[in-house]
C-alpha cells in the first residue's frame, strides 16, 4: 500500500511566520503533489515535483515555495504567512503504471 | 480553462437505493478518470479509477464513461449510510499524465 504522510494534522501560525508543511511517500514515487482545499473552491493545485530538485508551479503558487532535495520528502513553505492562507493542505504522491495520485491525511493550518 | 463539473448536491439517498453521481470535462484529451471518496475532515481516498469507455465495477460501485460525450459517472448500488461522504470526480490534464482537475465534488447522504 501507498503510504503518504504528512508533519502535522493541525497547526496554528501567526501572520508573517516562515511555515514549513512536510510530506513523506514510501513508495520511491517520482511525482509529488501539493493542494490546498478550501470550501466552495475545491482542490487546487499549489506546485508539484516531478522528480528531486524539479518543481514546477501549479493553478495557485503565489506565497508558497516548494523544496525536494530527496525523492522521499517534498516540503511546501509558506514564506511569510497570510490568514488567507489558512486552509487545508494535502500532499498527494503519484505512482505512474495508473496515474493514480495518493493522498496524505492532510494539514489544517490556521493562521492568526 | 480546462474545467470538471459535478452537479454540488447535496444528494440524499434512502440507504439500500442507488446513489448516481454524475460529472462532465472539458479537456478531450483527457486519458484517466477517478472517484474519489472524501469524509469531513479527512483527505481524499481512491475509490475507482476508469480509462477506457464502457463500465467498471467493483463491488457495490461502477464507474461508468463516455469519452464521446465527455461524462463520467459513479453508481453506489445498495447505499450504506457509512458512503455519505463528499465525492470528487478528477482528469487528468491532456499533455500532463501527472496532474489532475478536480471536480467541487457532490456532497451524499445517506439515510437510515
Amino acid at each position: 500500500d501507498v503510504k503518504v504522510t504528512q508533519s502535522s494534522r493541525y497547526l496554528v501560525k501567526r501572520t508573517g511566520e516562515k511555515v514549513f508543511l512536510e510530506c513523506v511517500q514510501d513508495m520511491d514515487h517520482e511525482n509529488m503533489f501539493w493542494y490546498r482545499q478550501d470550501p466552495g473552491l475545491g482542490l487546487r493545485l499549489i506546485y508539484f515535483s516531478y522528480d528531486v530538485k524539479m518543481k514546477e508551479k501549479g493553478d495557485i503558487p503565489e506565497g508558497y515555495s516548494v523544496s525536494r532535495e530527496k525523492k522521499e520528502r517534498f516540503s511546501l513553505i509558506l514564506e511569510s504567512a497570510s490568514t488567507n492562507q489558512t486552509s487545508m493542505y494535502l500532499c498527494a504522491s503519484l505512482t505512474t503504471d495508473t496515474d493514480t495520485q495518493y493522498f496524505g491525511p492532510g494539514t489544517r493550518l490556521t493562521v492568526l | 480553462q480546462k474545467e470538471v463539473e459535478q452537479n454540488s448536491g447535496p444528494l440524499s439517498v434512502p440507504e439500500g437505493a442507488i446513489a448516481s453521481l454524475n460529472c462532465t470535462y472539458s479537456d478531450r484529451g483527457s486519458q484517466s478518470f477517478f472517484w474519489y471518496r472524501q469524509y469531513s475532515g479527512k483527505s481524499p481516498e481512491l475509490i475507482m479509477s476508469i480509462y477506457s469507455n464502457g463500465d467498471k465495477e467493483d463491488g457495490r460501485f461502477t464507474a461508468q464513461l463516455n469519452k464521446a460525450s465527455q461524462y463520467v459517472s459513479l453508481l453506489i448500488r445498495d447505499s450504506q449510510p457509512s458512503d455519505s461522504a463528499t465525492y470528487l470526480c478528477a482528469v487528468t490534464l491532456s499533455g500532463s499524465a501527472r496532474q489532475l482537475t478536480f471536480g467541487s465534488g457532490t456532497q451524499l447522504t445517506v439515510l437510515p
